[in-house]
C-alpha cells in the first residue's frame, strides 16, 4: 500500500524565517494534496498538484511535485504565527482511488 | 455552499460502550471517506463509499466498527464495543470524484475519548 513519509516530524521556526516540509512516497505519485490542520479540527485544503514538475503558490506557501523523486515539497516564505499547525500531504493510495495521508509535520512559529 | 457536517463534536464514553458518529457530506458528492486520526499521527482511512456502495474498507476493524451510507447521502460510523485505543478524532470527508483528481472537503471531526 502507498506510504507517505513526511519530514521533519516537527518544526519550530522564528517568525519571518523560511521553511520547507517534504513528503516522500513509496510509490509513483500521480497527484498530491497538501492540507493544513489546526489541533483537533478538520483539514483545510491548501493546494493540489497533478503533474510532474508542477509548482503552485498561494500567498506565501509554494508547493512542488517531483514525480521522478516521488516527492513533494511545501515551502513557506517569511513564516507568521498564523502558519502554525499540522501540515499533511495526501496522495492516491493503492486500490480504488482512495486518498491516503502522510504522517504530518507539526509547525510552530515563535514570535 | 454548506460544508461537511459532523456530529457530535465531542464524545466521552466508557470502554465496552457503543458510540455512533454522523456525517452529512456536501450535496451531490458521491465519494465519502471516514478517517481515524490518533493524536500525533496522520489520518488513517477506515472506509470509502462511492454513492451507497463500499469501495474500500480494508483498514476498518470489522469486529467492532461498522459504517453505512443509506441512500448515498448521510453516513454513520459505529463502534461497538469501544476500546481505549479507539480514542481519536474521526474525520469525515467528501468529494465529487474519488482519488486525487478532485479536492476532498473535510468536516470538523468528532473527538472520541474512551475511558
Amino acid at each position: 500500500s502507498q506510504e507517505l513519509e513526511q519530514s521533519p516530524q516537527s518544526l519550530i521556526v522564528q517568525e519571518g524565517k523560511n521553511l520547507t516540509i517534504n513528503c516522500t512516497s513509496s510509490k509513483t505519485l500521480y497527484g498530491l494534496y497538501w492540507y493544513k490542520q489546526k489541533y483537533g479540527e478538520g483539514l483545510i485544503f491548501l493546494m493540489m498538484l497533478q503533474k510532474g514538475g508542477e509548482e503552485k503558490s498561494h500567498e506565501k506557501i509554494t508547493a512542488k511535485l517531483d514525480e521522478k523523486k516521488q516527492q513533494s515539497s511545501l515551502h513557506i516564505t517569511a513564516s507568521q504565527p498564523s502558519h502554525a499547525g499540522i501540515y499533511l500531504c495526501g496522495a492516491e493510495g493503492t486500490g480504488f482511488q482512495k486518498l491516503v495521508f502522510g504522517t504530518g509535520t507539526r509547525l510552530l512559529v515563535s514570535p | 455552499e454548506a460544508g461537511v457536517a459532523q456530529s457530535p463534536r465531542y464524545k466521552i464514553i466508557e470502554k465496552r460502550q457503543s458510540v455512533a458518529f454522523w456525517c452529512n457530506p456536501i450535496s451531490g458528492h458521491a465519494t465519502l471517506y471516514w478517517y481515524q486520526q490518533i493524536l500525533g499521527q496522520g489520518p488513517k482511512l477506515l472506509i470509502q463509499f462511492q454513492n451507497n456502495g463500499v469501495v474500500d474498507d480494508s483498514q476498518l476493524p470489522k469486529d467492532r466498527f461498522s459504517a453505512e451510507r443509506l441512500k448515498g447521502v448521510d453516513s454513520t460510523l459505529k463502534i461497538q464495543p469501544a476500546k481505549l485505543e479507539d480514542s481519536a478524532v474521526y474525520l469525515c470527508a467528501s468529494s465529487s470524484l474519488p482519488g486525487v483528481n478532485t479536492e476532498a472537503f473535510f468536516g470538523q471531526g468528532t473527538r472520541l475519548t474512551v475511558v
